[in-house]
């Protein structure tokens, strides 16, 4: 699977757009882009995921750019409970692993 | 949504015991499930896939005798710790496929168990 980076932190303002950026810049052409969060000691909570068009559902917005190499993801309005380490991971759809990296610990602060 | 139910969601054992954990598929058929481990201020790390009626593949470093995996049925998958000593002490974390979605479905976690050894 493609390596991804994210940045380790990042802090938000209650009721402001937040946007989360991943580079995966060695995902290969079958390889979808997932996001998911993990809120202190629960399991992680799948968000959402893409191949190459952006997609939205009721939790975020995934942007993928062109050449697939980075995405963003966007909580439009963040609250304090959206407050939780954010994974983005890229896996082919013939690999059902996910691999965790370290994440994005993302604070809403109020 | 899928649901995957974590049973127990904590437990504490004295060290030299045994501990199994439960994850369980509720309105789904698992195919496949898989075994995290979580130690504290880090990422979530696979310890070991799970095909029903097969037998588990464990990743690198991971020891198949002292964390036995069991996916007997479609809706059912059990870890358990051998002799587990304090060191064994995480979050362990489990996840499953529904084997009716198409292959780049998102995986479901359960709720994840803590395991303390003392």
């Amino acid at each position: 699977d493609a390596k991804t980076t994210q940045p380790p932190s990042m802090d938000c303002a209650e009721g402001r757009a937040a946007n989360l950026p991943c580079n995966h810049s060695t995902i290969s052409g079958n390889e979808y882009v997932y996001w998911y969060r993990q809120i202190h000691s629960q399991g992680p909570q799948y968000i959402i995921h893409g191949l190459k068009n952006n997609e939205t559902n009721e939790m975020a917005s995934l942007i993928i750019t062109e050449d697939r190499k980075s995405s963003t993801l966007i909580l439009p309005h963040a609250t304090l409970r959206d407050t939780a380490v954010y994974y983005c991971i890229v896996r082919g759809s013939n690999d059902y692993k996910l691999s965790f990296g370290a994440g994005t610990t993302v604070t809403v602060r109020a | 949504g899928a649901v995957v139910s974590q049973h127990p969601s904590w437990v504490i054992c004295k060290s030299g015991t045994s501990v199994k954990i439960e994850c369980r598929s509720l309105d789904f058929q698992a195919t496949t499930m898989f075994w995290y481990r979580q130690f504290p201020k880090q990422s979530l790390m696979l310890m070991a896939t799970s095909n029903e009626g097969s037998k588990a593949t464990y990743e690198q470093g991971v020891e198949k005798d002292k964390f036995l995996i069991n996916h007997a049925s479609l809706t059912l998958s059990t870890l358990t710790v051998t002799s587990a000593h304090p060191e064994d002490s995480s979050f362990y974390i489990c996840s499953a496929r529904d084997g009716a979605e198409g292959g780049n479905s998102p995986l479901h976690f359960g709720n994840g168990t803590r395991l303390t050894v003392t």
